[in-house]
């Protein structure tokens, strides 16, 4: 188990640009989350896939987000010409939900991509 | 709509002393709460949980939580602090069968010597 790996850690882009993240969750997870962790906040919920299916998108911070989880894997988070304000760690988890099972299911998070918008 | 309140945004305790986060949260049911560590440059580490049951929960590294449901509070305690302990602590809620975790605005931990 190598735990949720991010690529990558740190980006800086010029305002306009767009960019893309990617996240590896955990190999045997079904789930993946993407958070956005301002400065001196915790993490805000941007969106999660059940396998491929992005089953929550209406809290995607604009137009700009978006995400994609193509074969179930892997995800990618990407902004669009992006904005000053859009400047924060991007934290992505994921977890293991068995169907039947009423618990709440342990997200594991991965270090973080910290984007820098000039 | 669930919320989390951290209501200290910066603690400072000695070594060896005990501590306190406190944790209040909003929610309309019988929330699963959790509280996390996140230190310098690291991903978020889960510390504890609870769902249900027992209302005082053990967790990793020596911390525990109460729920209390009157007080709608899930305080973070340890009775002696390391400095390994400094770090960033969030308190977090979900509803059941509900992806959208909320976490309150984290408590920075300062341990000095």
């Amino acid at each position: 188990d190598t735990g949720v790996s991010q690529d990558p850690r740190h980006k800086i882009t010029k305002r306009g640009q767009n960019v893309t993240f990617r996240c590896d969750p955990i190999s045997e997870h079904n789930r993946l989350y993407w958070y956005r962790q301002t400065l001196g906040q915790g993490p805000e919920f941007l969106t999660y896939f059940q396998n491929e299916a992005q089953l929550e998108k209406s809290r995607l911070l604009s137009d700009r987000f978006s995400a994609e989880r193509p074969k179930g894997s892997f995800s990618t988070l990407e902004i669009q010409r992006t904005e000053q304000g859009d400047s924060a760690m991007y934290l992505c988890a994921s977890s293991l939900v068995k169907s039947g099972l009423a618990e709440y299911n342990e997200q594991f998070f991965g270090p973080g991509t910290r984007l820098t918008v000039l | 709509a669930q919320s989390v309140t951290q209501p200290d945004i910066h603690i400072t305790v000695s070594e060896g002393a005990s501590l306190e986060l406190r944790c209040n949260y909003s929610y309309g049911a019988t929330p699963y709460l959790f509280w996390y560590v996140q230190s310098p440059g690291q991903g978020l580490q889960l510390l504890l949980k609870y769902f249900s049951g027992d209302t005082l929960v053990q967790g990793i590294k020596g911390f525990e939580a109460e729920f209390k449901r009157s007080q709608s509070s899930f305080n973070l305690r340890k009775p002696s602090v390391h400095w390994s302990d400094a770090a960033e602590y969030f308190c977090a809620v979900v509803g059941y069968n509900n992806n959208d975790m909320r976490f309150g605005a984290g408590t920075r931990l300062t341990v000095k010597p």
